[in-house]
């Protein structure tokens, strides 16, 4: 059974700091998926991670996966205010279509 | 011209009653899921339909029954709620392409007093 972990849980940081939130993954996953939340929202995807290696940025967010090391990173850069979010990773398998996700890193950033 | 779209937004209402939440995608997508998130955000897969037929049952109690009238549509009937049916409950929808990308709706708060 795919099981996905992130950490860390609560995450409070400095405006303009970088930092790295991690998503390990216990089995062979073919996805990778990083999602957003703010409070009392929805879900907005971020990005979809293909293969090993892969790289994808947006702004001041940068997804990494490793897949031989069953892990994803999403890096922020010089973070700002509007980045306080809910971030999680999930992960599947092809031909089992369903999303597993982690349990979230809440990111406060603070001015 | 939203894409998943959820009602009611918000749902209280009293143990033991039965509610329905509905949900609808004009995405053209074949694939459906409801998603349950508990009060300290965990996400958890419930259901998948795929063009009205289920796929996906996650060991979900029978007091849940989803219903798919046809593929942009896809309700949540429960039965006899109890109070740990408290949550909010996400439609997601999924785009057939490798990337496999879910797009979900605003989600729909339970309240069970």
């Amino acid at each position: 059974e795919l099981k996905v972990e992130q950490n860390p849980l609560f995450l409070s940081m400095q405006e303009g700091k970088n930092y790295t939130i991690y998503c390990n993954y216990s089995t062979t996953s073919d996805r990778l998926y990083w999602y957003r939340q703010d409070p009392g929202k929805s879900l907005e995807s971020l990005f979809v991670l293909l293969s090993n290696g892969a790289v994808k940025q947006e702004g001041r967010l940068m997804a990494s996966l490793d897949t031989k090391a069953r892990l994803s990173t999403l890096h922020i850069t010089a973070a700002v205010h509007d980045l306080s979010a809910t971030y999680f990773c999930a992960a599947d398998i092809f031909g089992n279509e369903k999303l597993t996700f982690g349990t979230g890193t809440r990111l406060t950033i603070i001015p | 011209d939203t894409a998943v779209s959820q009602t009611p937004k918000y749902l209280v209402t009293q143990m033991g009653n039965d509610k329905s939440i509905k949900c609808e995608q004009n995405l053209g997508h074949d694939t459906m899921y409801w998603y349950k998130q508990d009060s300290k955000k965990f996400l958890k897969i419930m259901f998948s339909y795929n063009n009205k037929e289920l796929i996906i049952n996650e060991t979900v109690p029978n007091r849940f029954s989803p219903k798919s009238p046809d593929k942009a549509h896809l309700n949540l009937h429960i039965n006899s709620l109890e109070l740990g049916d408290s949550a909010v409950y996400f439609c997601a929808s999924r785009a057939g392409t490798v990337y496999n990308e879910q797009f979900f709706g605003p989600g729909t708060r339970l309240t069970v007093l």
